[in-house]
């Protein structure tokens, strides 16, 4: 079965500093990997996806993530942090076999941004 | 643009009461879904269709029903059996495929009172 942790419910970063929200995945079978990103009471919009191509995913916003077979993460970052990054981040897993299209979400991380 | 609909962004209802919340899309996308979000549990599957006429269980449906008439809309009815409706519930839409993750509604937040 898939899965996906979120290491760390609540992130906290100066402005300007880097970003780093993990997320670390189960799967059998090779995945396709997203981030999403929610603003407060909105749904939630995709940043970046991974679906078997270049392992470096450059997204949306100046976020980037690099899937890691080996250590099983796919880790987002952005080299310097914006007041407008402040907002909720899910890693989500689905196997790249699947009919059911059925995707896992991880817990989601909140990220803050300190003046 | 083509895009997902929830309406309302808000409502309230009184306990025992059904609601119904509504989610349209115009996308021509194949299969829905309806999440609920709690603080800290991230998103929770209720129901998901990947066809007209047809839909499964998701992970907690109980004191849920859901119905897919038509292509373009699955409202979700949230039932007097729900023990704990208070919630923001999200509606998403895929092509069936997974190649492109989910395209979700903006959500209603439903307070029970």
């Amino acid at each position: 079965a898939q899965s996906v942790t979120q290491l760390g419910s609540h992130v906290s970063v100066s402005e300007g500093a880097l970003v780093l929200l993990r997320c670390n995945y189960s799967s059998s079978v090779p995945p396709y990997l997203f981030w999403y990103v929610q603003y407060p009471n909105q749904g939630l919009q995709l940043l970046l996806k991974y679906t078997s191509a270049a392992t470096l995913v450059k997204g949306i916003n100046g976020f980037e993530a690099e899937f890691k077979k080996s250590e099983t993460s796919f880790h987002l970052t952005k080299p310097s942090a914006h007041m407008r990054d402040a907002a909720e981040y899910f890693c989500a897993v689905s196997p790249e076999y699947s009919s059911a299209s059925k995707i896992i979400f991880g817990s989601g991380t909140r990220l803050s941004i300190r003046p | 643009d083509g895009g997902i609909t929830q309406s309302p962004k808000y409502l309230f209802r009184k306990e025992g009461q059904n609601v119904t919340l509504s989610c349209e899309q115009n996308l021509n996308h194949d299969a829905m879904y309806w999440y609920r979000q709690d603080p800290g549990q991230g998103l929770r599957l209720i129901y998901y269709s990947q066809i007209v006429n047809d839909f499964q269980k998701g992970d907690i449906a109980e004191g849920y029903s859901v119905s897919r008439e038509k292509k373009e809309s699955f409202p979700l009815t949230v039932t007097s059996a729900q023990k704990n409706p208070t919630a923001f519930y999200l509606c998403a839409s895929s092509d069936g495929g997974i190649y492109d993750g989910y395209t979700f509604g903006s959500g209603t937040r439903l307070t029970v009172v």
